[in-house]
């Protein structure tokens, strides 16, 4: 059974940007599908993004919320995937997960306010 | 835009049988996941393809589908089931989309 770490978040002040990751081990990294999840305070969880393994390309798709705003991007030599967000809002506070949907991170948590 | 419908929130005695219900037209023709999450912990896969439970999944947990709803059934919920449950579904090969939770309650 595969593990997923999540790491990087932070505080970070409106306008701002910040990149997390999430360090995969115990399953075939590379051509797994990895989405990354948010979930608000106190709310339910919302869909941030997806990128696709090599063998389906490693195409990318983004939610409405993020989109233009926000980057995802892998590096299978490191079994790693990243989250880059730039022009960061109030409303994206949250926990960010990484999630292969079988295999979730701890979660890492990003705040942003002034 | 694409919106699965679940009860905010679900009441069951212990060793009852506990339904949480998640409805959307895009059920009708795409697969639904429900993930269960405990207070602080990230979620955990519980269903996929309607009704298939991944290895490790109590064989309490079960998934059946009728047109545009799906159902997660828990026979004989315990008190360790009291969680939040969220169904998923993917409308479109680029877009992922979650149910707005349901809090199961066990007492």
């Amino acid at each position: 059974e595969g593990q997923l770490v999540d790491s990087g978040g932070g505080l970070v002040k409106p306008g701002g940007s910040l990149t997390i990751s999430c360090a995969a081990s115990g399953f075939g990294f590379t051509n797994a599908w990895m989405s990354w999840v948010r979930q608000a305070p106190g709310k339910g969880l919302e869909w941030v993004g997806r990128i696709r393994g090599k063998i389906d390309n490693g195409t990318i798709d983004y939610a409405a919320a993020v989109r233009g705003r926000f980057t995802i991007s892998r590096d299978d030599s490191e079994n790693r995937l990243f989250l880059q967000m730039t022009g960061l809002k109030t409303e994206d506070t949250a926990t960010y997960y990484c999630t292969s949907w079988t295999v979730w991170g701890r979660g890492t948590r990003v705040i942003v306010s002034s | 835009s694409y919106e699965l419908t679940q009860p905010s929130s679900v009441s069951v005695s212990p060793g009852q049988t506990a339904t949480i219900t998640c409805s959307g037209d895009v059920l009708a023709n795409k697969y639904a996941r429900w993930f269960q999450q405990k207070p602080g912990q990230a979620p955990v896969m519980l269903i996929y393809k309607d009704n298939k439970r991944p290895s490790g999944i109590p064989e309490r947990f079960s998934g059946s589908t009728s047109g545009t709803t799906v159902t997660l059934t828990i026979s004989g919920a315990q008190v360790e089931d009291e969680a939040d449950y969220y169904c998923y579904s993917a409308p479109d090969n680029d877009l992922v989309v979650f149910g707005g939770g349901t809090k199961l309650t066990v007492v």
